[in-house]
């Protein structure tokens, strides 16, 4: 099955500064990659998603580049703010059972 | 949007008991829901695939006699911890994605489901 690794796992970024998570996978038929921002006790929220036939993706200040022949794909965010403290998770989807596998979390948190 | 309703979001149980906790897809059809367990400070574990009309699939480690899904229409999936016990207190949430609508890759969760068991 799929297996996603994810970095780092904890992340402390100055206000303003960008942050970048980094994520890997091992199935190279997966192919769609979602990020996830998660608040304490809340339910994963889509921040941005990439499908396998595309290199990049930006909305606003979040962006997200894959590599397929690495296997790995990264999020970024610019300019950074204080409500951007939260868990992010990225994860993989399994191209033959629908299957998303998540990594595991990295915990921004933005310094003022 | 897609929604996905969870309910309850807070149960506490006593050791032995079972409880049931729902999840409905509002303004989509989901053939497919997922289910996942989500341990304090850890990633999203994937337990079990909700099929409607069908058996559940389980992933391994996962007992299926213990974690019951039913999947008995195209919005609604439940599922039942039989026998809780403390080491089940965790947080649970479903998830589904509305591929009715066309090559929709997104999946929606619901808002989780906080059981102590005590």
């Amino acid at each position: 099955g799929e297996n996603v690794e994810q970095h780092p796992s904890t992340l402390s970024v100055q206000e303003g500064d960008s942050a970048v998570i980094k994520c890997t996978y091992s199935d190279s038929a997966s192919n769609y990659f979602p990020w996830y921002k998660q608040e304490l006790g809340k339910r994963p929220q889509l921040i941005i998603d990439i499908r396998s036939n595309v290199g990049e993706k930006k909305d606003q200040r979040i962006a997200v580049t894959l590599n397929k022949t690495a296997k790995h794909f990264s999020l970024h965010i610019t300019e950074t703010q204080p409500e951007d403290s939260a868990v992010y998770f990225c994860a993989a989807r399994d191209f033959g059972n629908e299957k998303l596998t998540f990594g595991t979390g990295t915990r921004l948190t933005i310094i003022p | 949007g897609a929604v996905v309703s969870q309910h309850p979001s807070r149960v506490i149980c006593k050791s032995g008991t079972s409880v049931k906790i729902e999840c409905r897809s509002l303004d989509f059809q989901a053939t497919t829901m997922f289910w996942y367990r989500q341990f304090p400070k850890q990633s999203l574990m994937l337990m079990a695939t909700s099929n409607e009309g069908s058996k559940a699939t389980y992933e391994q480690g996962v007992e299926k006699d213990k974690f019951l899904i039913n999947h008995a229409s195209l919005t609604l999936s439940t599922l039942t911890v039989t026998s809780a016990h403390p080491e089940d207190s965790s947080f649970y949430i479903c998830s589904a994605s509305p591929w009715d609508r066309g090559a929709n890759y997104g999946y929606t969760f619901g808002s989780g489901t906080r059981l102590t068991v005590v």
